[in-house]
């Protein structure tokens, strides 16, 4: 089965911290995703990669970067975090291909900015 | 755009009836794929089912099937002999050119025993 790791299940933080969220996938999927998620707006993607150190801004990558150094990992920055980037932060990976492939989900990371 | 439109925020059934969640989509594109997604209180994501654009025939695994009706650009779910375990939120998206998910808000199933 494949198996998406997310570091922590809960975390809390304070406002202006710089915070990083990882993930890691044992499947050796090209493709790997951040996403929010928030009550009434679904998911939302943040940034994906679709290989070593390539990366692309999703629909909303104000305040986020990411970093992925190795082909089954890749991480999620908060600069400086912000009470309104509280909310739930789901991993994802998935094989590349003509947009056929499911995503395998980590088990998330809610995220508390205070 | 591209959007989802899930228009039922909750819906509730009996253990062992059938349920319908609804789902519209927008896109200009004509080759894509469609998916429902699981997400239980557990919270892992899990893919229920999927349906190629391209085919007419609709989707079914076990007790969940489709009713995909492309030019009405809409794919709903049906879950037949509901069970407990089906209880959950329940995603709509679709993919284009590549693999970037668009997602709905969600439904949420409760069911009743």
């Amino acid at each position: 089965d494949v198996k998406v790791t997310q570091s922590s299940r809960y975390l809390v933080k304070r406002t202006g911290e710089k915070v990083f969220l990882e993930c890691v996938q044992d499947m050796d999927h090209e493709n790997m995703f951040w996403y929010r998620q928030d009550p009434g707006l679904g998911l939302r993607l943040i940034y994906f990669s679709y290989d070593v150190k390539m990366k692309e801004k999703g629909d909303i990558p104000e305040g986020y970067s990411v970093s992925r150094e190795k082909k089954e990992r890749f991480s999620l920055i908060l600069e400086s975090a912000s009470t309104n980037q509280t909310s739930m932060y789901l991993c994802a990976s998935g094989r590349s291909g003509n947009g056929n492939q499911p995503q395998h989900f980590g088990d998330g990371t809610r995220l508390s900015i205070l | 755009a591209q959007t989802v439109t899930q228009s039922q925020p909750e819906m509730s059934v009996q253990e062992a009836e059938t349920v319908t969640l609804s789902c519209t989509y927008d896109t200009s594109e004509s080759d894509y794929y469609l998916f429902w997604y699981k997400q239980p209180p557990s919270r892992q994501m899990i893919l229920v089912i999927r349906q190629e654009a391209y085919k007419q025939q609709n989707a079914t695994e076990n007790r969940f099937s489709v009713n995909f009706q492309k030019a009405a650009k809409s794919f709903s779910l049906k879950i037949s002999d509901s069970q407990l375990g089906d209880a959950a939120m329940y995603f709509c998206a679709f993919t284009i050119r590549g693999n970037k998910l668009v997602f709905g808000a969600g439904t949420i199933l409760r069911v009743k025993s």
